[in-house]
């Protein structure tokens, strides 16, 4: 069964870059089967879907938040990133990786997820 | 954006009575080209991350215990716990991928009354 570890640093002030990775075992990030995104949770907004990446690297961003936000994968280390630039509060969430079924470029359900990482962004 | 409306908010239910949750979509999910709902519902316990129980609107996930049913087409979508076992106490999300971006309902958290 597929396992999903986020990490990341925890605490940043605002105008940080946030750098979190997910790295991925007993499964391979490049299986044309999945793939991968970013999901957060804050009291305030709920779940919220950040990003996603196809196992051929061409990632999908939410739009509000496309001009601050990389998404990335490492096949040699079996890891999804993120960084997300000039951070606030409003970026404070718990973070989640997760992986996504698909056929062809259609993105379908969450099937696994991490445990999360939690961001706190404050000065 | 689909949004995704759940009712009700709060959910106390007394043990081995059957729970239903409700979820609308602000549009159809329903995609013609493979004739399928994309709707997934998710189970949240405290302190834990999203556990996948249903998809196309009404296909268990493996292991997911046959209490859980969905349910529903189109826009109206159904979560129904049939006798309620303490174990599932968590919030409960509705979940879109017709389109992206993907969205989620706000939760139903179930209680035991």
């Amino acid at each position: 069964q597929v396992q999903l570890q986020e990490s990341g640093p925890g605490l940043l002030t605002p105008s940080q870059t946030l750098s979190l990775t997910c790295t991925v075992s007993r499964g391979s990030i490049t299986s044309s089967t999945y793939y991968w995104a970013w999901i957060r949770q804050s009291p305030g907004k709920g779940l919220e879907w950040i990003g996603s990446i196809y196992h051929t690297g061409s990632p999908y961003r939410k739009s509000s938040l496309k001009s601050r936000l990389t998404i990335s994968l490492d096949a040699s280390k079996n890891q999804i990133s993120l960084k997300l630039n000039s951070v606030t509060a409003a970026d404070t969430a718990m973070y989640y990786c997760a992986r996504g079924r698909k056929s062809g470029y259609e993105m379908y359900y969450f099937d696994s997820w991490g445990r999360g990482t939690a961001v706190t962004v404050s000065s | 954006d689909i949004v995704m409306t759940q009712s009700p908010g709060s959910l106390p239910v007394s043990l081995g009575e059957r729970a239903t949750i409700n979820c609308k979509s602000s549009q159809s999910v329903f995609h013609s080209s493979n004739k399928k709902n994309h709707l997934a519902w998710f189970q949240q316990k405290p302190g834990q991350s999203p556990k996948l129980l249903i998809y196309w609107a009404s296909t268990r996930e493996s292991g997911v215990p046959d209490r859980f049913r969905g349910s529903g087409s189109v826009t109206d979508f159904t979560l129904t716990i049939d006798s309620v076992q303490a174990e599932d106490v968590a919030v409960y999300y509705c979940h879109q991928y017709h389109s992206v971006p993907p969205t989620f309902g706000l939760g139903t958290r179930v209680e035991i009354k």
